[in-house]
């Protein structure tokens, strides 16, 4: 398995713009994490789905920011607007009810 | 819900020394507790995990150990070496829930020097 694949690596973009992060989990896992990391905040849980279903999407900072899971294979994190204060790297990770795989991150510029 | 402390935040060694990190849990009910290792500009990466019915558990040169009475957890690397430098998380959960959200500690920034 290649692992949970998050693209694209890095993302710059200008304030005010539409940010798209797509993440694969790994083949059998029911379950898909956000994470947001910086280094004054650690690694933040944004938002987790359970077998395609938002269960838990407190740790979203505001309305700027949805996900979607359409099918097991695909996840989405859209920034509408982005902000420079969104600048941070993005993790996605999915489990199988125990284990926790990350993804690569995703190393987002808001300029 | 579950809260997790480590400490300390920053820990500085020199090679060949012994580094110890610790965390501690709120929720009892919580029965996994894995370590993840973050080394710079890379994802965290599970180095070692342990389960509430063992007391501790063994890799080479790293050991965590757990005390449910106390719900500490700690994690002990041995003959320290400069690529043991990176941040480690540690993290408590309830296998239970089947959804495998994990509760992470704040992190823990080790430096080996050589």
């Amino acid at each position: 398995d290649a692992g949970v694949i998050q693209s694209p690596r890095h993302e710059v973009t200008e304030m005010g713009q539409e940010v798209t992060l797509r993440c694969k989990p790994i083949s059998g896992h029911n379950s898909l994490f956000w994470y947001r990391q910086t280094m004054m905040r650690g690694l933040e849980l944004l938002i987790y789905f359970n077998n395609n279903v938002p269960i838990d999407d407190s740790g979203m900072p505001e309305d700027r920011f949805s996900a979607k899971m359409p099918n097991a294979s695909f996840s989405t994190l859209k920034i509408q607007p982005s902000e420079p204060r969104d600048s941070a790297v993005y993790f996605c990770a999915s489990s199988n009810g125990r284990k926790l795989f990350f993804g690569s991150g995703t190393q987002l510029s808001v300029l | 819900g579950e809260n997790v402390e480590q400490h300390p935040s920053t820990l500085s060694v020199q090679e060949g020394d012994s580094a110890v990190i610790k965390c501690t849990y709120s929720d009892s009910a919580s029965n996994y507790f894995p370590w993840y290792k973050q080394e710079l500009g890379k994802r965290p990466q599970l180095i070692i995990d342990i389960r509430s019915n063992v007391g501790e558990k063994k890799d080479q040169r790293i050991a965590v150990t757990l005390n449910k009475t106390a719900k500490h957890f700690s994690l002990h690397i041995t003959e320290t070496q400069p690529e043991d430098s990176a941040v480690y998380f540690c993290a408590a959960t309830y296998l239970g829930s089947n959804t495998g959200k994990l509760i992470f500690g704040q992190g823990t920034t080790l430096q080996v020097k050589p």
